[in-house]
């Protein structure tokens, strides 16, 4: 258990629709990344939080959007689903810079 | 995964030692780690070194990386049915904000 955690485990919903994924990170670490892993694209960085504020962007879409509140945790949110949004989607936390330690994910299926 | 590259998948007797190989491509990279994914769950992180090392040993875990030739292994010895997974490496990049860029992945049996 690596202290991460993330809400929901699964998620089943519609094209066109919106969702929101949470996580909590480990006691004490401020970072937050987002990450996407899809059979297509592998593991791709989203985004990441530090702190409340916005520190890197990868490959997220404008369709995807994440905040990180002043409790820390995070939520990734996601609209206008569609087809190729299902994938598995992880949160990792940090407590400095040289390791991240990753939630158990949250599978999303958009039928 | 962008510029980090696994070989796909490894066999293995248990018992035997295994090697996974990931090749990078950032200099600047700071950090390398290893990740262990089993079905259905997140990513475990087995161990990590940095870049001013050669080789670390933890347990049966012995990371190699080769700067030069921008070359990093894994080798698990005696290893167990319970290490069948998905492995992957990654490195960390400053200049990206920290983010980790992850391998395809190396899916790693087991057999008895």
């Amino acid at each position: 258990d690596s202290g991460v955690t993330q809400t929901p485990k699964h998620l089943i919903t519609a094209t066109g629709q919106r969702v929101t994924l949470r996580c909590s990170p480990r006691s004490g670490d401020l970072s937050v990344y987002w990450y996407q892993q899809s059979l297509d694209q592998g593991l791709q960085f989203l985004i990441q939080y530090y702190n409340g504020e916005e520190r890197a962007k990868g490959n997220i879409l404008e369709r995807f959007s994440a905040q990180q509140f002043p409790d820390l945790h995070s939520e990734l949110n996601l609209s206008s689903l569609e087809l190729g949004d299902s994938a598995l989607y992880f949160c990792a936390s940090s407590p400095g810079a040289d390791t991240q330690y990753f939630g158990p994910g949250t599978r999303l299926t958009v039928l | 995964g962008e510029d980090v590259e696994q070989s796909l998948f490894l066999s293995v007797r248990e018992g035997d030692s295994s090697v996974i190989n990931c090749t990078y491509t950032d200099s600047s990279s700071t950090y390398l780690y290893w990740y262990k994914q089993e079905p259905g769950a997140g990513l475990q992180l087995l161990t990590y070194i940095f870049s001013n090392m050669d080789m670390k040993q933890d347990q049966r875990l012995t990371v190699l990386l080769n700067k030069k030739d921008k070359h990093l292994s894994l080798r698990i010895a005696d290893t167990q049915t319970g290490d069948s997974a998905i492995y992957f490496c990654a490195e960390r990049r400053p200049a990206a904000g920290n983010k980790l860029t992850f391998g395809g992945g190396t899916r790693v049996l087991v057999k008895p």
